[in-house]
Order: structure tokens, then C-alpha cells, then sequence
């Protein structure tokens, strides 16, 4: 079993939708990022979360420790938001970082 | 445009060669991470550099090396190389090398014929 799990692995949604991802974790961590992967491979780091939620523009990030699970929300969901979404943890500063497979979302017009 | 830098963008070589990733991280970060993307595995974590020391280790083979430099930039040498190996290879880096935010590079991909 992967340490780090994600759902769905693909998603397809109309445009306006409201999206949610989940990420689902085994170990104990300090932090957890959600990533962004654009269809031309570049990486964007969206939040770096270590309790609670944070909100950035139509993205809300969530996560909970004590069940070990995080949600990525996207609200209005547009076709620019058509990427690859990837949830990784680490225990602390000086462990390895554990990257989820990814969540492949594709937002129709 | 994150501000972390990665030559070159492409490379192409042949199996049992060595090749050298360069990554100059955004002004002002001390910790500068690589990290290896392959169809198969996905994203891995390599190896992480603070301010010219290895802080963290992940699944980094023998055969792959790394060091950050005094001027904080950071090289990824990879030797004997395999079919295997051909993957997109990130560099990130952040301000302190704790839990914070990290800004990536464009990658350099890497085909290994």
C-alpha cells in the first residue's frame, strides 16, 4: 500500500463545477503541499498546510491530522484549471518527501 | 516564472555516459531539492541541500550524486546511465529548508537511448 493516496485518480467536471480531491496518508507529517502539474510538465506549489484550511483565490486547501487526510476544493472550476493535482507529505524537515500519484483533472467548456 | 533556473532544458545521450543538471535557486534561498519524474514511478524525491549541506536523502541511487555550491547553485551529476533513467528531473527551492513553500523549476528532461 502507497504511503500517500490520492481519489480520484482522473476527474472530469463542466466548467462551474465544484471539484473536490482527496489525499489520504499513512505516516505521521509535520506538513503537507498540494501541487499543481500543467499539461506542459511545469510545477507549482498551490499550499503548504500543517492544520487547518487555507484559501487562495477559488482554491481551498483543508486537512486534517488526526485522520490523516487532506481536501483540495476548486470553486467556478475552469478549463485552465485542467492540470494534474498532487498531494506530498513530510514527516519533518530532515525526512524524505512522499509525493501522492496525482490527480488528473480535466475541466470542460 | 518561479525564479529557480535549471539547465539545460533538454538532453539527449546514451546509455553508460554521465551528465551534469545545473539549478540556480531563487535569490535568497538557501535549500534547493531535485526531484525525478519518470512515467512509471511519478514524482521522487532525490535529495535535499541547505546553505552547501545535505539535509534530507530519499530515493537517490548510487550512481546519482549532488552538491550545492557556496553561491547556493546546485548540480545533479548522473553516471552509467540507463534506459531507466530518462525522466523529467525538477530542482525546487525554498528560503529556510524547513516545512515551507517550495517554487520549482521548469525541469530538464533527460532521454537516455
Amino acid at each position: 500500500k502507497n504511503e500517500v493516496e490520492q481519489s480520484p485518480q482522473n476527474l472530469t467536471a463542466q466548467e462551474g463545477e465544484f471539484i473536490t480531491i482527496n489525499c489520504s496518508y499513512s505516516v505521521g507529517i509535520s506538513a503537507l503541499h498540494w501541487l499543481q502539474q500543467h499539461p506542459g510538465g511545469g510545477i507549482v506549489s498551490l499550499f503548504m498546510l500543517s492544520s487547518g484550511k487555507k484559501k487562495h483565490g477559488r482554491l481551498i486547501a483543508t486537512i486534517n491530522i488526526q485522520e490523516k487526510h487532506s481536501s483540495l476544493h476548486i470553486t467556478a472550476s475552469h478549463p485552465r484549471d485542467s492540470a494534474v493535482y498532487i498531494c506530498a507529505v513530510r514527516k519533518t524537515s530532515y525526512d524524505k518527501v512522499i509525493f501522492g500519484p496525482g490527480t488528473s483533472l480535466s475541466v470542460i467548456p | 516564472d518561479s525564479g529557480v533556473t535549471q539547465t539545460p532544458k533538454h538532453l539527449i545521450t546514451a546509455t553508460g555516459q554521465r551528465v551534469t543538471l545545473r539549478c540556480s535557486p531563487r535569490s535568497g534561498d538557501l535549500s534547493v531539492y531535485w526531484y525525478q519524474q519518470s512515467l512509471d514511478q511519478g514524482l521522487q524525491f532525490l535529495i535535499q541541500y541547505y546553505n552547501g549541506e545535505e539535509r534530507a536523502k530519499g530515493n537517490i541511487l548510487e550512481r546519482f550524486s549532488a552538491q550545492q555550491f557556496p553561491d547556493l547553485h546546485s548540480e545533479l551529476n548522473l553516471s552509467s546511465l540507463e534506459l531507466g533513467d530518462s525522466a523529467l528531473y525538477f530542482c525546487a527551492s525554498s528560503r529556510q529548508g524547513g516545512l515551507e513553500t517550495q517554487y520549482f523549476g521548469p525541469g530538464t528532461r533527460l532521454l537516455v537511448l
